[in-house]
């Protein structure tokens, strides 16, 4: 089942702080978070495993609540080059063979950050 | 080096025609992904094989076949092209459990 984002899309002047939140109806194992830039393929960005982590990149973070099964993506002091279009994908299990493990990702949040 | 990488990046074709899109990756994963993504960005999972098996085989048509010569290559054959068939194709590719990384796509347009 697909998570669902929020918001849908964002603008932020260039300092400003920003969440992105990726919700669940059914019990995670992890969540990935990529980054798609227009024309560009998604890039990874970080893997968040169950356990209620968090974890960081430069100044883009993110935390998982395993108990509401919903992830976090803050990212800080925005700058021009976090414009894109934010993705989580969601893995509710593994399969009985290996590499069976599925991404369903939710609909993107594009972020546009302006000067 | 290119990590992961498709062929072609655009195509252009008619209703009817018949086309292939080859993946390619040297990371020495063994898992690979065909990725739709539709106008609305819309990033759904087709296939996935590991060591060259089928794993992952979504509610797609069965005008789509994947094959998989080896484990670095997957390439997307599709039949009787249709207009809703346009899209971007993404190939990812990872370890069991670990992060995929996408291709640089495959945008094609059905005219």
């Amino acid at each position: 089942q697909q998570p669902v984002q929020s918001p849908q899309a964002v603008i932020l002047r260039e300092g400003e702080d920003a969440v992105i939140n990726c919700s669940s109806s059914k019990a995670l194992y992890s969540v990935h978070w990529y980054r798609q830039k227009h024309g560009e393929a998604p890039v990874f960005l970080m893997i968040l495993l169950k356990g209620g982590e968090q974890k960081g990149h430069e100044k883009i973070s993110a935390s998982f609540n395993e108990k509401k099964q919903q992830s976090s993506l803050y990212l800080t002091a925005s700058q021009l080059s976090y414009s894109g279009t934010y993705f989580c994908g969601t893995e509710i299990g593994r399969g009985s063979g290996a590499g069976s493990y599925q991404l369903t990702f939710g609909k993107g949040t594009k972020l546009s950050v302006i000067p | 080096d290119t990590a992961v990488s498709q062929t072609p990046k655009y195509l252009v074709t008619q209703m009817g025609n018949d086309k292939s899109i080859k993946c390619e990756q040297n990371l020495g994963h063994d898992t690979m992904y065909w990725y739709k993504q539709d106008s609305k960005k819309f990033l759904k999972i087709m296939f996935s094989y590991n060591n060259k098996e089928l794993i992952i085989n979504e509610t797609v048509p069965n005008r789509f076949s994947p094959k998989s010569p080896d484990k670095a290559h997957l390439n997307l054959h599709i039949n009787s092209l249709e207009l809703g068939d346009s899209a971007v194709y993404f190939c990812a590719s990872s370890r069991w459990g670990a992060v995929q990384y996408f291709g640089p796509g495959t945008r094609l347009t059905v005219t």
